[in-house]
């Protein structure tokens, strides 16, 4: 069973528009909500976390919206870049409990 | 300080063929972990550490061995490759389990 339903599976924007990444989980102990950034030959790196105390937090042009009742939370990547070309992965946790569940990831192409 | 460090960057072995991933970390996290990246398939844990002497399994352990001696070390060990077992090898530390995790660069092993 998948913990954590990412999508889509790949992405198109324009520079300049909005990339939008959606989350669903099931697991209504979770209680940490990480995106992880991954560059090609590289490891993924932390971008932005949120914790279900609130519906929403801002990091630059990146956001994460939460929604608790739906379960879901999503990645906003606003006026997005060639250079935000990427793999992006969002991952859960409880804490004190379990390690980081990944979802399968989101390839973005950021095009001029 | 390096951070998180994997040895080799590239292998290929012959099916049935054993060998060891090394990792090796210099900030003193408890938590380490390895993970898998197959395409399509997310990150997949197969084992991890809460500290010196203490291993347990993850989602995909079959097939790989743990321990860990030290706070700084802990290798991978294929006991008899598979190709099934060709994969991006990604190891991973954190002050806890379920808080962020910093990757190493990885190891990509292809198993002929």
């Amino acid at each position: 069973q998948q913990q954590v339903k990412q999508s889509p599976q790949s992405l198109i924007v324009q520079k300049g528009g909005i990339s939008i990444i959606n989350c669903a989980y099931e697991n209504t102990a979770f209680d940490y909500f990480p995106w992880y950034q991954q560059f090609p030959g590289k490891g993924p790196a932390l971008l932005i976390a949120i914790r279900p105390d609130v519906s929403e937090k801002k990091e630059g042009r990146f956001t994460i919206s939460f929604n608790k009742s739906a379960k879901q939370f999503s990645l906003h990547i606003m006026d997005s870049q060639p250079g935000d070309s990427a793999t992006y992965f969002c991952a859960a946790s409880v804490s004190g409990n379990t390690p980081l569940v990944f979802g399968k990831g989101t390839r973005l192409s950021v095009i001029a | 300080n390096a951070g998180v460090t994997q040895t080799p960057k590239f292998q290929v072995l012959k099916t049935g063929q054993s060998m060891t991933l090394q990792c090796a970390q210099d900030m003193n996290h408890e938590y380490m972990s390895w993970y898998r990246q197959d395409p399509g398939m997310g990150l997949r844990l197969i084992h991890y550490s809460v500290g010196a002497g203490i291993t347990d399994q993850g989602e995909v352990p079959n097939g790989y061995n743990v321990s860990r001696s030290t706070t700084e070390d802990f290798p991978l060990r294929l006991l008899s490759a598979a190709p099934s077992q060709t994969s991006v090898y990604f190891c991973a530390t954190s002050v806890r389990r379920e808080t962020e995790a910093f990757f190493g660069q990885g190891t990509r092993l292809t198993v002929v």
